[in-house]
């Protein structure tokens, strides 16, 4: 019953450290997300993949950078982190089409950029 | 412009009572999906209810409906009963893109339920 997994849930790190956010799903989803929320504020789109082997960019891409391992992991690269990008992070897939199914979130990590 | 909107940052309600949480939504599509979530302190994201763009009938589902008005482009969801529990972060989303299922979200509502 895991649904959607993000690794880890929280992290600090210093301006210009790089680190990978992990996500994985077992739902059997073809398309898979990663959102930013800030303090406040809504979900922004940063990437997204429709399905295994495609990526595209969101609302917020700047600053980041995504693989879609396989069909089940979705992973999101900072490869120098700002302090504009403290933030929480959440991972989320769905089906695809136009239909009731809802995206499923993972629980969030909270990261903090000093 | 916004895709969505979400004109209240905060809204209070006596428990037991009903509230309606405002959602206007931009979109030249025909085909359309809305959702809304609900984002308690603890930071979860919840689905609540979904309307499609070609659904005659608001949704329900238990203590929440939507009431969908497709000419004004606006998709209020209305919590009856409020409890104490419903006290949290709503946020209304729209799904556009059919392949990708990518969703857009509004900056959300914040309730509190009074006892």
């Amino acid at each position: 019953n895991a649904g959607v997994t993000q690794t880890p849930k929280f992290q600090v790190l210093k301006t210009g450290q790089s680190m990978t956010l992990q996500c994985a799903q077992d739902m059997n989803h073809n398309s898979m997300y990663w959102y930013r929320q800030d303090p406040g504020m809504g979900l922004r789109l940063i990437y997204y993949s429709a399905s295994e082997g495609t990526t595209d960019k969101g609302e917020v891409p700047n600053g980041y950078n995504v693989s879609r391992l396989n069909k089940r992991e979705f992973s999101l690269r900072l490869e120098s982190a700002a302090p504009s990008q403290t933030s929480v992070y959440f991972c989320a897939s769905s089906r695809q089409g136009l239909d009731d199914q809802p995206q499923h979130f993972g629980d969030g990590t909270r990261l903090s950029i000093l | 412009a916004q895709k969505i909107t979400q004109t209240q940052p905060g809204m209070f309600v006596q428990e037991k009572e009903a509230v309606t949480l405002d959602c206007t939504y931009d979109t030249s599509d025909q085909s359309y999906g809305l959702f809304w979530y609900k984002q308690p302190s603890s930071g979860e994201m919840i689905f609540l209810i979904y309307q499609g763009s070609y659904d005659e009938q608001n949704a329900t589902e238990g203590r929440y409906s939507l009431n969908f008005q497709k000419a004004r482009k606006s998709a209020n969801l209305v919590i009856s009963a409020s409890q104490l529990g419903d006290s949290a972060m709503y946020f209304c989303a729209m799904r556009e893109d059919l392949d990708a299922g990518k969703s857009t979200f509004g900056d959300g509502t914040t309730l509190t339920v009074k006892p």
